[in-house]
């Protein structure tokens, strides 16, 4: 049982290449999320999946674009990507059960360098 | 708008000491809080919930509505606490049955020995 897994863990880019981060959950939770977390600023919410077949804006969505591939993978990808998005990404996913008991599960994070 | 605020970056105490981690947030709702810490090279987790009312490591954690705050509290402070915190909220449900996080920018602790 790995839980949240991520892919690749570090990544450099040039500006305007593009690539996609793979998470997987073997869970059989629900929903899945993606996260920046960026120096002084706190994890901060890119795009959630609610289920299967559904995804969602989060807090700061410009720049990148999400597949919900089927329940148990959630990918992240960026078309060009820019210096601004140099940060690490988090990978989450819950059972989207009970708002009183549901708990985040995270992955082990990808660390993007965009040049 | 929900909202997390956070207000030290850094919080450096003695082993043995009594550690005060503050979080305030802004709501107007019921929320769900949260802490969640990140150890050096692990991931980040869960610590505990305002529902469970109990008690990890040694922490503890009171929502406090009438001044909008949710501190977490231990009172002898360890050297393995070293790491940083993170305060979130949870304003309830959005799509189909899941919620958001709404995270504070996380107080690095380091206890020194």
């Amino acid at each position: 049982n790995a839980g949240v897994t991520q892919t690749p863990k570090f990544q450099v880019l040039k500006t305007g290449q593009s690539m996609t981060l793979q998470c997987a959950q073997d869970m059989n939770h629900n929903s899945m999320y993606w996260y920046r977390q960026d120096p002084g600023m706190g994890l901060r919410l890119i795009y959630y999946s609610a289920s299967e077949g559904t995804t969602d804006k989060g807090e700061v969505p410009n720049g990148y674009n999400v597949s919900r591939l089927n329940k148990r993978e959630f990918s992240l990808r960026l078309e060009s990507a820019a210096p601004s998005q140099t940060s690490v990404y988090f990978c989450a996913s819950s059972a989207s059960g009970s708002v009183n008991t549901d708990t985040q599960y995270f992955g082990p994070g990808t660390r993007l360098t965009v040049l | 708008a929900q909202r997390v605020t956070q207000p030290e970056k850094l919080l450096s105490v003695f082993k043995g000491a009594p550690v005060e981690l503050k979080c305030n947030y802004s709501y107007s709702g019921s929320p769900e809080l949260f802490w969640y810490v990140q150890y050096s090279r692990q991931r980040l987790q869960l610590l505990l919930r305002h529902i469970s009312r109990e008690s990890i490591k040694g922490f503890t954690a009171d929502l406090n509505k009438g001044e909008t705050s949710f501190h977490l509290k231990k009172p002898f402070a360890q050297e393995e606490d070293s790491a940083m915190y993170y305060c979130a909220l949870s304003g309830g449900y959005s799509g189909a049955g899941s919620y958001q996080l709404t995270f504070g920018k996380g107080t690095k602790l380091s206890v020194i020995p």
